[in-house]
């Protein structure tokens, strides 16, 4: 089955901690996205990349890196610059970046800092 | 910038009862606009869209259309189930306006009662 995964769903770290995040699509997407949810505030964009090897920032990229090396995969870092990294983490993919063009989400991880 | 706003929750309805969410939205271009669906735990999952004015989305018995002139697109069913019980978000992509990514409403809780 096509889709997207993303590992682990949930994620503990101490503070200080680097945590990378992963998400992986099969379905030969273009575009991946990664985005924050919090409670009440819906979903905001963290970074996105429209092919492989570049990204753009988002609405929220400080503290957060991300590579991607291959189409497949978008993982994403939560460094220790990050002021407030709890949250539930989605990743997303659609086909290409056009206009209407629909975005798929990954089941989320959620990372909570002790 | 854009933006998405979409009703307050929680929404508390018996089975079997009308709904409808409103979402207004500001856009700088001439965005598609969607309507996504989160269960507890999960990731997003599309409910419908429309790309452009006068358009409807419909699926699973929801439905939404595109009104340009009132920039809304507020989510309708007739008659509503338990497993109807989610989060609603409403969102809108503007590549018109410079944006990449979705811009998203803050979700409407939707809990149905039998």
């Amino acid at each position: 089955d096509g889709g997207i995964t993303q590992s682990p769903k949930y994620l503990f770290r101490k503070e200080g901690q680097n945590v990378t995040l992963s998400c992986e699509q099969n379905l030969n997407h273009d575009a991946m996205y990664w985005y924050r949810q919090d409670p009440g505030q819906g979903l905001r964009l963290i970074y996105y990349s429209q092919i492989v090897n570049d990204f753009q920032k988002g609405d929220i990229a400080e503290g957060y890196s991300v590579s991607r090396e291959k189409k497949e995969s978008f993982p994403l870092t939560v460094t220790s610059a990050q002021k407030n990294p709890t949250a539930f983490y989605l990743c997303a993919s659609s086909i290409d970046r056009t206009l209407g063009d629909t975005q798929y989400f990954g089941p989320g991880t959620r990372l909570t800092v002790l | 910038g854009d933006s998405v706003t979409q009703m307050e929750g929680p929404v508390t309805l018996s089975e079997e009862a009308f709904l409808t969410i409103n979402c207004t939205y500001t856009a700088t271009g001439y965005p598609s606009l969607f309507w996504y669906v989160q269960y507890p735990g999960e990731g997003l999952q599309l409910l419908l869209k429309a790309t452009k004015a006068d358009d409807k989305g419909s699926n699973k018995g929801f439905e939404a259309t595109y009104r340009k002139e009132t920039t809304s697109f507020h989510l309708e069913k007739g008659s509503v189930q338990v497993s109807d019980s989610a989060v609603y978000f409403c969102a809108l992509s503007d590549k018109g306006g410079g944006a990449d990514g979705l811009t998203f409403g803050k979700g409407t809780h939707l809990i149905i009662q039998p």
